[in-house]
């Protein structure tokens, strides 16, 4: 079955430095989503892509979808102690027709003030 | 204000109990969705609804089970059958299944089986 790769499993960052996270997949995904989790809560909605070359924003956070619609960054600049928790991917795909959305296992952002 | 509540947020069951987990939308959200997530594993989907009256079987359904009667509500029952209960459980919903729209999730509710 298609598996979604998170990496890095786990970072720790000086706060006001900037970081990415990587989403791959070995096949082509049809729709990109990133969430972002704190311990013991739900997952928050942050970005949708769809589109190859794709790059959206919403404050310090960027997302982009690749060319090849199978891998994606997401990058935080100047990271702050709000950035801290569980950062997820998630992608909508179709085997044999049949729509399926897969998860990666998720990145732990530590912020060190 | 639109959105998913999951109650309760912690639950204890005993071995051999069944318990329901409630999942409520004000969203007007066609699908449905209950996962289930452990410590360094990603989501994985128990069940799913498409539409009311309507639910198909995730990669994870044995030892769980669903109803859809309402729109917005999809409760879900662990039951005695389910070897290894003890997890977070995560509820979401969407417009409709397809790329085009995102799940949306609750709060999620940690059952621990003692």
């Amino acid at each position: 079955s298609q598996e979604l790769e998170q990496s890095p499993q786990s970072l720790i960052v000086q706060e006001g430095k900037n970081l990415t996270i990587n989403c791959t997949s070995s096949k082509t995904l049809y729709g990109l989503y990133w969430y972002k989790q704190k311990y013991g809560e739900g997952l928050i909605f942050l970005m949708m892509l769809q589109k190859g070359g794709e790059e959206k924003s919403h404050e310090k956070i960027t997302a982009k979808l690749d060319e090849k619609k199978q891998q994606s960054s997401l990058h935080i600049t100047a990271s702050q102690p709000s950035h801290a928790g569980i950062y997820l991917c998630g992608a909508a795909s179709y085997e044999d027709s049949n729509y399926q959305l897969i998860w990666g296992a998720g990145t732990k952002l530590i912020i060190k003030p | 204000d639109g959105g998913i509540t999951q109650s309760p947020k912690y639950l204890f069951r005993k071995e051999g109990q069944n318990v329901t987990l409630s999942c409520e939308q004000n969203l007007n959200h066609d699908a449905m969705y209950w996962y289930r997530q452990d410590p360094g594993q990603g989501l994985r989907l128990i069940y799913y609804s498409q539409i009311v009256n309507d639910f198909q079987k995730g990669d994870i359904a044995e030892g769980y089970s669903v109803s859809r009667e309402k729109k917005e509500s999809f409760p879900l029952t662990v039951t005695s059958a389910q070897k290894n209960p003890t997890a977070f459980y995560l509820c979401a919903s969407s417009i409709g299944q397809s790329s085009q729209f995102p799940q949306y999730f609750g709060p999620g509710t940690r059952l621990t089986v003692l």
